[in-house]
């Protein structure tokens, strides 16, 4: 069955660390989300890209970075950790770009910046 | 930018009673999508409305689209334990899926 996975699931680092998060997903969707939650503040939109070689900014993106180079994965970087971004990560997908379709969640990263 | 609000933050029921929580968009919408998080689990889709005035029912849900597209509702009757979790709107604005997550409605219910 076709699935979406991220690792690792739970990930302590310390501030001013780089740490990368993986996504991978084998619905062969072209579209892919980044988003963090957070108490009080729902799912915010950190990056999103439309197919390979694609990447676009969303609401929360300062401090973060990705690159989709194929179609399966969408590694989310934070490039020097913080404290702030002590948050739970999912990433998702969807089919296509054109039509609004349901977005497929990963299990989630816990991740701690102390 | 766009924002998507929700209201109550917090739900608490008594099991068989009915509730609704309430969306609303700063901007109109092309469609809004609902999803349910568990505790401790992601968000899974439960449903997207797509044209003004639109209502959708899954059993005891019933999701309605405000006709300016602004706003949506989630009404659930006959309160049951396994609807405990987190009920969260999304509005998209162009159709391209990317999606502007309101902050969710907590419910708890009482058994």
């Amino acid at each position: 069955d076709a699935e979406i996975t991220q690792s690792p699931r739970h990930k302590i680092t310390e501030t001013g660390r780089q740490v990368t998060l993986a996504c991978h997903q084998t619905w062969n969707h072209n579209n892919m989300f980044w988003y963090r939650q957070d108490l009080g503040h729902g799912l915010r939109l950190i990056h999103y890209s439309y197919g390979v070689q694609d990447t676009n900014k969303g609401e929360v993106s300062d401090g973060y970075s990705v690159s989709r180079s194929n179609t399966e994965d969408l590694p989310l970087t934070l490039e020097s950790a913080a404290s702030s971004q002590t948050s739970v990560y999912f990433c998702a997908s969807s089919g296509q770009r054109d039509r609004s379709n349901e977005q497929f969640f990963g299990p989630g990263t816990r991740l701690t910046v102390l | 930018g766009q924002q998507v609000m929700q209201i109550p933050q917090y739900q608490h029921v008594q099991e068989g009673e009915d509730f609704t929580t309430y969306c609303n968009s700063s901007t109109t919408l092309s469609n809004i999508q609902w999803y349910k998080q568990r505790p401790g689990g992601h968000p899974v889709f439960l449903i997207q409305l797509v044209k003004s005035g639109e209502v959708k029912k899954q059993k005891r849900l019933t999701f309605q689209f405000g006709e300016a597209k602004k706003n949506s509702s989630l009404h659930i009757t006959a309160t049951q334990t396994t609807d405990v979790g987190t009920y969260f709107c999304a509005g998209d604005k162009a159709a391209g899926n990317k999606l502007t997550f309101g902050g969710g409605t907590r419910v708890l219910v009482k058994p």
